[in-house]
Formats: C-alpha cells, sequence, structure tokens
C-alpha cells in the first residue's frame, strides 16, 4: 500500500528565505506525486505534480519539487518565500487513489 | 466551468441526526472522491467513483456513513445518526483520466464544515 509521510507538521521561515517542505513515499509500484496548497477555509489546489516525464518538476507561484527515487523523497522548495505563501502543504501519492500526507503548515515571518 | 460546488458550506447538527453533504463535480469528470478533514487525522479518503460506481469504499470509518452518486453530476454523503465525533471540514473532489488516471490531479471543493452538536 502506498503511504506518504510529511516531515514537520510546521516549518517557520522569514520572508525571503528558502522554503524547504520535506515528503518521504512509500509504493510497492512507481509512483505519481503530487504537491497541493490549502489556505484557510479553502479547498486543495494543484501545486504541482510528478508523472515520470521528468524529476525536477516546476509548479506555480516559484515552487519546484525534485522526485529522487534512491532517497523515496519528493520534497518542495521555493527559494524565496512570500508572505503569501502561508498556508497548509500536502504531499500526496496516488497509484490508484490519491493519499495525503499529514500536511505541514507554513508560517512566514516579516 | 464554476469548479467542484458543495453544499452546504456550513452545516450544524444535533447528534443523532441525518446529515446530507452534497456535491457537484466539474462537468466531464468521471472521478469523485469524498475526503474528510480533521486535525487529529489529516485528509482521509472516504470512498471514490468511476463512472457513478464506487470502486474503494474501504475509508468509510462506519456502517453509518453511505454515499451515493445518482447520476454523473450529483453525489452524496449521508450521515445517520450523526455523533459528535463527525465533526470535521468534508471535501469533494473530481478529476477525469488523461491516460492513466493516477497521473491526473484531483480538482476539490470549498468543504463542508459540519459540527454535530
Amino acid at each position: 500500500a502506498q503511504s506518504v509521510t510529511q516531515l514537520g507538521s510546521h516549518v517557520s521561515v522569514s520572508e525571503g528565505a528558502l522554503v524547504l517542505l520535506r515528503c518521504n513515499y512509500s509504493s510497492s509500484v512507481p509512483p505519481y506525486l503530487f504537491w497541493y496548497v490549502q489556505y484557510p477555509n479553502q479547498g486543495l489546489q494543484l501545486l504541482l505534480k510528478y508523472t515520470s516525464a521528468a524529476t525536477l518538476v516546476k509548479g506555480i507561484n516559484g515552487f519546484e519539487a525534485e522526485f529522487k527515487k534512491s532517497e523515496t523523497s519528493f520534497h518542495l522548495t521555493k527559494p524565496s518565500a512570500h508572505m503569501s505563501d502561508a498556508a497548509e502543504y500536502f504531499c500526496a501519492v496516488s497509484t490508484g487513489k490519491l493519499i495525503f500526507g499529514q500536511g505541514t503548515t507554513l508560517q512566514v515571518k516579516p | 466551468d464554476a469548479g467542484v460546488i458543495q453544499s452546504p458550506r456550513h452545516e450544524v447538527t444535533e447528534m443523532g441526526q441525518e446529515v446530507t453533504l452534497r456535491c457537484k463535480p466539474i462537468s466531464g469528470h468521471d472521478y469523485l472522491f469524498w475526503y474528510r478533514q480533521t486535525m487529529m487525522r489529516g485528509l482521509e479518503l472516504l470512498i471514490y467513483f468511476n463512472n457513478n460506481v464506487p470502486i474503494d469504499d474501504s475509508g468509510m470509518p462506519e456502517d453509518r456513513f453511505s454515499a451515493k452518486m445518482p447520476n454523473a453530476s450529483f453525489s452524496t454523503l449521508k450521515i445517520q445518526p450523526s455523533e459528535p465525533r463527525d465533526s470535521a471540514v468534508y471535501f469533494c473532489a473530481s478529476s477525469f483520466p488523461a491516460g492513466q488516471w493516477a497521473n491526473t490531479e484531483a480538482f476539490f471543493g470549498q468543504g463542508t464544515r459540519l459540527t454535530v452538536v
């Protein structure tokens, strides 16, 4: 069965600093991996997805993620945090049904 | 398209009452998912449908929960009787297969915040 683990339920960075949100997956077959973002009182929206075409995936709002099979990781990064990036971020894996990690709340300090 | 539409946005009900949550997926999408979000358990997949047929309901917590999809444009999630521990945000999402459906993103509704008192 597939699963994802997000390391760190809360991450705090200063505005302009690097954002790194960690995700490790477990899957018995090649997975499809996703990052979603959730703003307060809203549904989830897709940031980016990995579908085996390229290991470095670029998404919206300057985010990107790198698929590393040897590390079973799919960490999300952004070079420079903006206040508007404050939200909850979810890593998800799909091999037939979409399973989410526990989420990481990103706080951006001015 | 207006996106995935859920109703109501908020529901407050008394323990023991029946609760029905509604979802209209994006037109043309033939996969529909129901998720429950709580602080303790995060986002849990309850059930999903393909072409109106339930494919996997292993996430449905108890027999008090039931879901139907009578046609391609409408689904319901019913809780009868409701209990305080059912309080959560319930999300509906839909997607369409592009080759393998597993690599297709799911589009989420705004959610229904259910409070059972």
